[in-house]
């Protein structure tokens, strides 16, 4: 099982929005609504963004956005911020009990 | 209020197993609405989905990692624990534990995560 495909870095301005893309297969964010987005600060442990694609938990704010479409899932922060310079993980349901993460796109807001 | 720590050994020898408990505070590991699980990040890389655990004792792994893992469960304790047999260097890793909410499939809660470094 491959890792699913993010881009590396991605940057922004204060106030601007961006978006990382995190792209699959169709056995994976193809297949299944299942997709999820974390975000990490250095030497903190992931937090949870978005869960089944586009649903934010609660507490977190709704600059984050998450959308999905055929074999590819999106994250997209509006209003960038400084504290949301972060690594940021998808991670999706492969199928048979397995799940791949993406390997990571490091956010620089300048 | 829900909280996970890792413990256990910090360096391990090549050819060894590596040994982490996860015990969770605040909440009964005897849900059925989470699975457990264990997932790793190498120093500078990207998060790697190692196995989950049902508080049952129902396993599931990554297959490239299977042969070598097992996840265990002591509802007694609260806790939940991975064994890595035959570790290399390429094991060095951050190990995070983490809540997985069944319903919704996504690790809701992570532990601080534990720097376990394979060398002789």
């Amino acid at each position: 099982q491959s890792a699913l495909t993010q881009p590396a870095s991605v940057s922004g301005s204060p106030g601007q929005s961006i978006t990382i893309s995190c792209t699959g297969t169709s056995s994976d964010v193809g297949s299944y609504n299942l997709v999820s987005w974390y975000q990490q600060h250095p030497g903190k442990a992931p937090k949870l963004m978005i869960y089944e694609a586009s649903t934010r938990p609660s507490g977190v704010s709704d600059r984050f956005s998450g959308s999905k479409s055929g074999n590819t899932a999106s994250l997209t922060i509006s209003g960038l911020q400084a504290d949301d310079e972060a690594d940021y993980y998808c991670c999706s349901y492969a199928g048979s009990n397995n799940w791949v993460f993406g390997g990571g796109t490091k956010l620089t807001v300048l | 209020q829900l909280q996970l720590q890792e413990s256990g050994p910090g360096l391990v020898k090549p050819s060894e197993t590596l040994s982490l408990t996860c015990t969770v505070s605040g909440g009964s590991i005897s849900s059925s609405s989470y699975y457990w699980g264990w997932i790793r990040q190498p120093p500078g890389k990207g998060l790697e989905w190692i196995g989950i655990i049902y508080y049952s004792g129902g396993t599931y792994y990554n297959p490239s990692l299977k042969s070598r893992v097992t996840i265990s469960v002591d509802t007694s304790k609260n806790e939940f624990s991975l064994k890595l047999s035959s570790v290399t260097a390429a094991d060095t890793a951050v190990f995070y534990c983490a809540r997985r909410i069944t319903a919704v499939d996504a690790f809701d809660i992570w532990g601080q995560g534990t720097m376990v470094t394979v060398s002789s």
